[in-house]
């Protein structure tokens, strides 16, 4: 068993900032590459942004570049997602996904529950 | 980027097979993909991890009633012994530089 308990979120205003957590537990966190993926309601999934266990370097997508921070504290097991300038599109289910390796280029090997973001007036 | 083509839909009776068909965009054919299954309301699953040649790596807990396979660029995967439980969307994953990427999902209704 490998719990990804994803927890922060809640309902924001446009504009407003949001900060995601995901702790970890089952693996050697500090070895392994994590990631946000949102799925808006009755839609796909949607890859939001990666951190390598590796090296510690960072992907995003081009719709959150420049908005959202993703970082993690290895000594807490636990990777973050700050969340800048929200806009309604934002809204979905945040998901933290594990990587079963330290490198990015591989596939996501276990999912946790997911917290819902909601941007709206 | 990749680009990864799903069906929206499939359906099939209980007790049978399905398989579900993912398709890599030209230029792509002989990426490795990964093979995720969502239930109603939970998060997704990983099942598998499939490469070109059709070798695949289940994840832990998978039943043996999933296989997988491939063809050019074309990633399948096969459900044997449909059960009620495998009705889900199931969503193909691949990865390049520095992006993570979707298939759209294929709904599976299990008659």
């Amino acid at each position: 068993e490998v719990p990804l308990l994803a927890a922060g979120g809640g309902l924001v205003p446009p504009g407003g900032p949001l900060r995601l957590s995901c702790a970890a537990s089952g693996f050697t966190f500090r070895s392994h590459a994590m990631n946000w993926v949102r799925q808006t309601p009755g839609k796909g999934l949607e890859w939001v942004s990666g951190i390598s266990g590796s090296d510690g370097s960072t992907h995003y997508a081009d719709s959150v570049k420049g908005r959202f921070i993703i970082s993690r504290d290895n000594s807490k097991n636990t990777l973050y997602m700050q969340m800048n300038s929200l806009r309604a599109e934002d809204t979905a289910v945040y998901y933290c996904a594990k990587i079963g390796s330290g490198s990015f280029y591989h596939p996501f090997d276990h999912w946790g529950q997911g917290t819902l973001v909601t941007v709206s007036s | 980027q990749p680009v990864l083509t799903q069906s929206s839909s499939a359906s099939a009776s209980l007790g049978s097979s399905v398989k579900l068909t993912c398709s890599l965009s030209s230029g792509h054919s002989t990426y490795i993909i990964a093979w995720h299954q969502q239930q109603p309301g939970k998060a997704p699953r990983y099942l598998m991890k499939l490469e070109d040649s059709g070798s695949y790596n289940k994840g832990s807990g998978v039943p043996d009633r999933f296989s997988g396979s491939s063809s050019g660029a074309d990633r399948y995967l096969t459900i044997s012994n449909l059960q009620s439980e495998d009705e889900a969307d199931y969503y193909c994953e691949t990865w390049d530089s520095n992006t993570h990427v979707f298939g759209g999902g294929t709904r599976l209704t299990v008659l």
